[in-house]
């Protein structure tokens, strides 16, 4: 979805490097997240936020920070990147709007990092 | 968050009808269904939602028995196109984050 941005698409690093990811979104959605998926697996969370001022854990954020700079954007920094962090990241946004009970989510085209 | 269970791949032909069944046996009263699609090198796409019965768009349908402990995508007539992995996830209304399980991978085939 275009409404949903990832920089960058590719990156290869190196063990021990600190790497950021950006994620910008035009929707105008409050909540956003970032997944992780691995080859023959589904989509772990690793992060989300409901709004600029909120920070959840998910599944699996041992070994990575997020920052919501602004309503549209949230970012996913590896400290110290190791190659089992070699993976395809997403990133999606939702909202709950007014006469819906539920959400849907909007992901990005991902970035898919290398660690060697 | 309840558990779903979903067949690991499925194969078909391009005009077929496709189900994909989906088991979630401990659903909670507020929990919604819902189905993503995602194709190789993209981000999961929404298909489809929803609580009770029978739900149609333009893309699929999706039924659900009254117990509430399985539902059923549909896919009309197939295509080559429709190739790709498809996510059954269950989640309460509302705020709510949603578990994505390893899916289905559907290959239609000429």
């Amino acid at each position: 979805d275009a409404d949903v941005t990832q920089t960058p698409r590719n990156r290869i690093t190196k063990t021990g490097k600190r790497i950021m990811l950006e994620c910008s979104q035009t929707k105008g959605h409050d909540r956003m997240y970032w997944y992780r998926q691995d080859p023959g697996l589904g989509l772990r969370l690793i992060y989300y936020s409901f709004d600029v001022k909120d920070i959840n854990k998910g599944e699996i954020s041992d070994g990575y920070s997020v920052s919501r700079q602004a309503q549209a954007k949230f970012s996913l920094s590896l400290e110290s990147a190791i190659p089992n962090q070699t993976a395809l990241y997403f990133c999606a946004t939702s909202d709950l709007l007014p006469g819906e009970d539920t959400d849907t989510q909007y992901f990005g085209p991902g970035t898919r990092l290398t660690v060697l | 968050l309840a558990k779903t269970t979903q067949p690991i791949s499925m194969d078909s032909y391009e005009g077929q009808e496709v189900n994909i069944t989906c088991s979630h046996n401990n659903i909670a009263t507020n929990d919604y269904i819902t189905w993503y699609q995602q194709f190789p090198s993209q981000g999961p796409r929404f298909i489809i939602q929803g609580y009770k019965t029978k739900v149609t768009n333009e893309v699929a349908s999706l039924f659900i028995p009254a117990d509430r402990k399985s539902s059923t995508l549909s896919l009309p007539r197939v295509s080559l196109s429709d190739t790709a992995v498809y996510y059954c996830l269950v989640g309460p209304s509302g705020y709510s984050t949603l578990t994505f399980g390893k899916g289905t991978m559907l290959l239609v085939s000429p």
